[in-house]
């Protein structure tokens, strides 16, 4: 079964630095470009970053340009997204999502359950 | 402002067609026929229903079915059930400094 699963989400303060990790199973994970897209408490989708299958290509909103950094280890099945210098506003649901087609970072086939990420003091 | 601009909400009786539009710019919707649609239960994460504009991934029901005239793309769900109660997203390509942006959702009642 393909999945994706993420953690790593939690209480932080404005300032502050959190690392999300999102662990995938059942499909070839190298092979695929991930994303990371946020979703605000009572509000809509917004995309945050992409990295392509390889790890040499990473793309970011310019939101979170120079805060945020993707990155994934293939070896581990694992995408991760490191926050630095949070804000309010970041705080949100983040959901890892696998592209429909190996260099697609716009469509979404499959996506984690979430975890949340709370910026207040 | 969500980049991409969709109704807030529409509405239709079971049996009925109903087609959520969500209208960007010709750097976006307009320039890439890589438009994909979403389908989020509150509480669940989003569902692909449609990608690269009209394209369905396996196990979507063809009551769904995507389009684009211009800068704007179209949802249609026909023979509307109960079950596609839900919120509607979404999202375009939008090139290589913006990357990707997403409409504001529309939510679906079913009557």
């Amino acid at each position: 079964e393909v999945q994706l699963l993420e953690s790593g989400g939690g209480l932080v303060q404005p300032g502050g630095s959190l690392r999300l990790s999102c662990a995938a199973s059942g499909f070839t994970f190298s092979s695929y470009a991930m994303s990371w897209v946020r979703q605000a408490p009572g509000k809509g989708l917004e995309w945050v970053s992409a990295i392509s299958g390889s790890g040499g290509s990473t793309y970011y909103a310019d939101s979170v340009k120079g805060r945020f950094t993707i990155s994934r280890d293939n070896s581990k099945n694992t995408l991760y997204l490191q926050m630095n210098s949070l804000r309010a506003e970041d705080t949100a649901v983040y959901y890892c999502a696998k592209g429909v087609v190996p260099a697609a970072i716009m469509a979404f086939d499959i996506w984690g359950q979430g975890t949340m990420v709370t910026v207040s003091s | 402002q969500s980049a991409l601009t969709q109704p807030a909400s529409v509405s239709g009786s079971p049996g009925q067609s109903i087609t959520i539009s969500c209208t960007g710019t010709s750097s976006d919707v307009g320039s890439y026929n890589l438009v994909s649609w979403y389908q989020q239960h509150p509480g669940k994460a989003p569902k692909l229903m449609i990608y690269e504009g009209s394209k369905r991934p396996s196990g979507v029901s063809n009551r769904f079915s995507g389009s684009k005239s211009g800068n704007t793309a179209s949802l249609t769900i026909s023979g509307l059930q109960a079950e596609d109660e839900a919120d509607y997203y979404c999202c375009s390509y939008a090139g290589s400094s913006t990357y990707v942006v997403f409409g504001g959702g529309t939510k679906l009642t079913v009557l």
